[in-house]
């Protein structure tokens, strides 16, 4: 156990609809990073936040906002939904704004699926 | 720009055989490297990871990787394979704020 949770686990939605994944961060962690897991594109970064304001920004398409809330919680927003956005969606953490020799500790996955 | 390559999405082992798991990095400037495990239906745990202290580093459920800076290496290796090794390990290197994954190579273990 990573100590990142993330809810829910599942989701099942139709397209054109919106969803709210949600990322509570391992204790003490101010980063939280989300990735998409999807098998075409692998593992890609999406979007990093620390302490409350976005910090980097990677493949994430205009359909999809995250933030982070006071208590360090992230939500990312999916919106728009097309069958390819059908994936694994995993938040992380890390203690510090991002340096490269931090590790990134990953939650259990919301695995999306769009009909 | 920072890259991995795992060569063989795909590697069968016997119970008991060596695990060698390749992995090949491109980096402008001294890589951070990671290798992260994927099990059926779970998120990625953290094996192990290189931050430049020592060569051969050591991981959790007797993995180990050495880091070859003049082979541009940091091959993943396990003496013994176990039945619960089975999974999808994942090569990554570390940019400024984000992780940078390999392909992944899917691990199965025949008895």
């Amino acid at each position: 156990d990573s100590g990142v949770t993330q809810t829910p686990k599942h989701l099942i939605t139709a397209t054109g609809q919106r969803v709210t994944l949600r990322c509570s961060p391992r204790s003490g962690d101010l980063s939280v990073y989300w990735y998409q897991q999807s098998l075409d594109q692998g593992l890609q970064f999406l979007i990093q936040y620390y302490n409350g304001e976005e910090r980097a920004k990677g493949n994430i398409l205009e359909r999809f906002s995250a933030q982070q809330f006071p208590d360090l919680h992230s939500e990312l927003n999916l919106s728009s939904l097309e069958l390819g956005d059908s994936a694994l969606y995993f938040c992380a953490s890390s203690a510090t704004e991002g340096s490269r020799t931090d590790t990134q500790y990953f939650g259990p996955g919301t695995r999306l699926t769009v009909l | 720009a920072q890259s991995v390559t795992q060569l063989g999405s795909h590697v069968s082992v016997s119970e008991g055989a060596l695990v060698l798991l390749r992995c090949n990095y491109s980096s402008s400037v001294p890589p951070y490297l990671f290798w992260y495990v994927q099990y059926p239906n779970q998120g990625l745990q953290l094996l192990l990871k290189y931050t430049s202290a020592a060569t051969l580093v050591k991981g959790i459920n007797g993995f180990e990787a050495e880091f070859k800076k003049s082979e541009t290496s940091f091959h993943l290796t396990k003496p013994s394979a176990h039945m619960s090794d089975a999974a999808e390990y994942f090569c990554a290197v570390s940019s400024a704020s984000k992780i940078i994954f390999g392909s992944g190579t899917r691990l199965s273990i025949r008895p």
